[in-house]
């Protein structure tokens, strides 16, 4: 099976640097995304990591390490419209076509003035 | 407008009976998974259909089904509902079955009381 696990809440403030973390256990691994999602909404797609490093992409960046199951969202110079949950999620692939990824339970970022 | 329609976007049922959640993909997009979310569980791979075809299953239960029709819209039939299964229903949809390009619809939101 696969397990992920990232902090439920977090609280930054206004114009600072937050950091989620997500830490993975799967096989036949096969990218891991970051999804942004505000409460009742869509999840919208924020970046995409298949190998190892840093991938950025304005103030937001994404790293993974396939050898330690662990990735982090990086957000810069926060605004208060990043008030919002950020999913992790890993895509395997079993070899059987299955392309649906599985989401953490998401972190719930709290922006205060 | 993501160009993924979901419909009906808010559902109230009683409990033991059946309802059909439409979902028409992104204009080109060939695959389209379905996910619930409640409260407690985060986001759930469903199913995945893929220009007709199922392709992957993930956590469905027996008293949920689904298919894609040749127009490429999908419909998820759940039936003997329960008051567990008040959730958030997307539905994605993917040009090619990659979840990279994955474009998440607004969701029906499903009440059973």
């Amino acid at each position: 099976g696969q397990n992920i696990d990232q902090p439920t809440e977090m609280t930054a403030t206004e114009g600072a640097i937050v950091q989620i973390n997500c830490t993975y256990q799967t096989s036949g691994f096969n990218g891991l995304f970051w999804y942004q999602q505000h409460a009742g909404e869509a999840p919208t797609f924020l970046s995409y990591n298949v190998l190892d490093g840093l991938e950025e992409k304005g103030r937001f960046s994404s790293f993974l390490s396939r050898s330690k199951g662990y990735s982090y969202l990086l957000l810069k110079e926060l605004q208060m419209k990043d008030s919002a949950s950020y999913l992790c999620a890993v895509r395997s692939y079993s070899g059987g076509g299955a392309d649906g990824l599985t989401f953490g339970k998401g972190t719930h970022l709290i922006i205060q003035p | 407008d993501s160009g993924v329609t979901q419909t009906p976007k808010h559902l109230i049922t009683a409990t033991g009976q059946r309802v059909t959640l439409r979902c028409s993909p992104r204009s080109g997009d060939l695959s389209v998974y379905w996910y619930q979310q409640s409260l407690d569980q985060g986001l759930q791979f469903l199913i995945q259909y893929y220009n007709g075809e199922e392709r992957a299953k993930g956590n469905i239960l027996e008293r949920f089904s689904a298919q894609q029709f040749p127009d490429l819209h999908s419909e998820l039939n759940l039936s003997s509902l329960e008051l567990g299964d008040s959730a958030l229903y997307f539905c994605a949809s993917s040009v090619d079955g990659h979840p990279y390009g994955y474009t998440f619809g607004s969701g029906t939101r499903l009440t059973v009381v």
